[in-house]
Parts: C-alpha cells; sequence; structure tokens
C-alpha cells in the first residue's frame, strides 16, 4: 500500500537552530499537508499545499514557518529559529485531490522535533 | 475557533463488546466527519468517513452522523485487544484543512 514517507523520525536540535522536515506524499498525490501534535494535546492543521502554493495557513504558520516542494517528490517544511515550544511531533500527509476533505487523507509516520 | 469536542476516557470495555465513541462539533456548516486511530508514539490511521446523516457501516466499525444535533459517533463491534488505542474525531473545514479533538482512549481489556 502506498505511504507517506517522512525523514527523519526523530530530530533532536538546538534553540534557534534551522530545522527542515523532509516528506515524501504518495506519488500520484496533488494536495500536501503539514500538522503538528504536541505530546498530549491535539493534532493541528499548519499548512495546506497545492499547485507550488500555499492554500491555506493557521495562526500557527507565522513567519518562522515555510513549506516548499524543491523537486518532484520531496515536500518540506523549514522552521527557520526554532523554540521550545516547537517540541512536537510533526506529521505530513496528502491527498489524491482537493477530495481529501470528504475522504481522508494518508499521514505520513512522523517526525519527532526536539528542540533543547 | 471551530471546535471537536470529545470524552478523554479511558473508555474500557471487556473483549467482545461493543465501544460507543462520541464526538460533537461547533461549526453547524461542517461537511465532512472523519475517525482515526493513533497508537501511542504513532501517527493518525483512518477508519472511516461519513458525511451524510445516518449511520455507515464497514467491517466491525460503524460511524453515525446526526448534522442536527452536531454529533458524530463511532461503534466498535467484538472489540478487541488490538482495537486498544485513541480515536481521534476530525471535522473537516470547506478550505480543506481537519480540526481534531483530543480524542478518546480506548482499552478493551481480554
Amino acid at each position: 500500500e502506498p505511504e507517506v514517507t517522512q525523514t527523519p523520525s526523530h530530530q533532536v536540535t538546538q534553540m534557534g537552530q534551522e530545522v527542515i522536515l523532509r516528506c515524501v506524499p504518495i506519488s500520484n498525490h496533488l494536495y500536501f499537508y503539514w500538522y503538528r501534535q504536541i505530546l498530549g494535546q491535539k493534532v493541528e492543521f499548519l499548512v495546506s499545499f497545492y499547485n507550488n502554493e500555499i492554500s491555506e495557513k493557521s495562526e500557527i504558520f507565522d513567519d518562522q514557518f515555510s513549506v516548499e516542494r524543491p523537486d518532484g517528490s520531496n515536500f518540506t517544511l523549514k522552521i527557520r529559529s526554532t523554540k521550545l515550544e516547537d517540541s512536537a511531533m510533526y506529521f505530513c500527509a496528502s491527498s489524491e485531490g482537493g477530495n481529501g476533505l470528504f475522504y481522508g487523507y494518508t499521514f505520513g509516520s512522523g517526525t519527532r522535533l526536539t528542540v533543547v | 475557533q471551530k471546535e471537536v469536542e470529545q470524552n478523554s476516557g479511558p473508555l474500557s470495555v471487556p473483549e467482545g463488546a461493543i465501544a460507543s465513541l462520541n464526538c460533537t462539533y461547533s461549526d453547524r456548516g461542517s461537511q465532512s466527519f472523519f475517525w482515526y486511530r493513533q497508537y501511542s508514539g504513532k501517527s493518525p490511521e483512518l477508519i472511516m468517513f461519513i458525511y451524510s446523516n445516518g449511520d455507515k457501516e464497514d467491517g466491525r466499525f460503524t460511524a453515525q452522523l446526526n448534522k442536527a444535533s452536531q454529533y458524530v459517533s463511532l461503534l466498535i463491534r467484538d472489540s478487541q485487544p488490538s482495537d486498544s488505542a485513541t480515536y481521534l474525531c476530525a471535522v473537516g473545514d470547506n478550505f480543506n484543512k481537519f480540526y481534531f479533538g483530543s480524542g478518546t482512549k480506548l482499552n478493551v481489556k481480554p
């Protein structure tokens, strides 16, 4: 079964450092998303991406965050200057179309980001 | 802020029993509703989606939606210990994103 692949599985970084989280969505999917889950809390929407641009972003997704699809397969989330409160599990997801809204989408296995 | 509320549990049921998980949502205009299962430290896994009032069955799982009451539920028949997990209710927004509840922890006892 097709998978969404995320790397690394765990990233430890010092506060103020830049991190890039990587995702390889399912190959025929066109819509891409990042969500995060702080330990013990809800899964929260960060950003959706389609046709090489951001479709929507949440208030969490401030100027410290950016997303990019640098080639035909990867989808990245960059945090420019990490804060302690950025420590969370970050999930990438993808869907075949905007009907991901109605049919759900597939999450990757996640990257646990720990900011120290 | 659109809210999705779930009882955090834990909900404990014996093996073979029916587990009933409930969710309410605040946005009356919501159109699509999802149940995800999440094992500790893992990513959410889609179980079912529903977007019409009534019941939808898939194997041992039945999703129920009542838009007038802004209520969605998940029934798990013949519960197994492997069903022990946190169940997340998610509500789809018109703008292609989900709002998640905090999840209900289910514990199925052998």
